[in-house]
């Protein structure tokens, strides 16, 4: 089936310091989006691409239905941006497949 | 297995209306999810029920959107007043267990509000 392969499943970084997370798919997918799952366990949407790129503040994501990949980097991480984030991808119906996540946790 | 049905498949309104828009989840299902799907923003989740109980009120949305959840088998989303910017397709999901599992959708309800 469908598969969704993110990385790393952990990440720790210093305030003011950025990286990136990445999600690599085992079949063509449509679309991707990115979560962030906040204190109640529930998904809060961060991004969501067809195609392309899209930048929100300190956020910037890609997105490469060729090349079977989706990215998340984060740049000038603050303590806030703590938490787990979860790419999922649309294949070319309506089912959504989640990636593991990614546990991203910032100190000064 | 019956997959996750939703009802009325279209809706029409005028400015100013409620409506109310009807989900059933796969059977033994215990995570529900309501989303709102435009081509600009994707999917947003509007609720997030566990075993009925909601998680998830939808932030920036409860104001108009209430969505409700009578029994494990049958939920609502009322919509209430509508405005035109409330044009979407409003889709309901449903997974075994956990947000993270995989969810399965219904073939949603297409809303055009003028």
């Amino acid at each position: 089936g469908d598969q969704v392969e993110q990385s790393p499943s952990a990440l720790s970084l210093h305030e003011g310091t950025g990286s990136a997370l990445r999600c690599n798919f085992t079949t063509t997918m449509r679309a991707v989006q990115w979560f962030r799952k906040n204190s109640r366990g529930s998904l809060i949407n961060l991004f969501y691409l067809a195609s392309g790129t899209k930048e929100n503040g300190r956020l910037k994501s890609a997105f490469d239905s060729k090349e079977r990949y989706s990215t998340l980097h984060i740049r000038d991480a603050q303590l806030e941006d703590s938490g787990t984030y979860f790419c999922a991808a649309y294949n070319m119906g309506y089912k959504l497949t989640f990636g593991t996540g990614t546990s991203l946790l910032v100190d000064p | 297995d019956a997959g996750v049905t939703q009802t009325p498949r279209h809706e029409v309104a005028e400015k100013g209306q409620t409506i109310i828009l009807k989900c059933e989840p796969v059977s033994g299902h215990n995570d529900l999810f309501w989303y709102r799907q435009t081509k600009i923003q994707g999917l947003e989740l509007l609720s997030y029920f566990r075993s009925k109980s909601l998680m998830e009120d939808g932030g920036a949305f409860k104001d108009r959107f209430k969505a409700e959840m009578l029994n494990s088998s049958f939920s609502t989303l009322k919509i209430q007043p509508t405005e035109p910017k409330d044009s979407a397709v409003y889709l309901c999901a449903s997974s075994l267990r956990d947000i993270q599992d995989t969810q399965y959708f219904g073939p949603g309800t297409r809303l055009l509000v003028l």
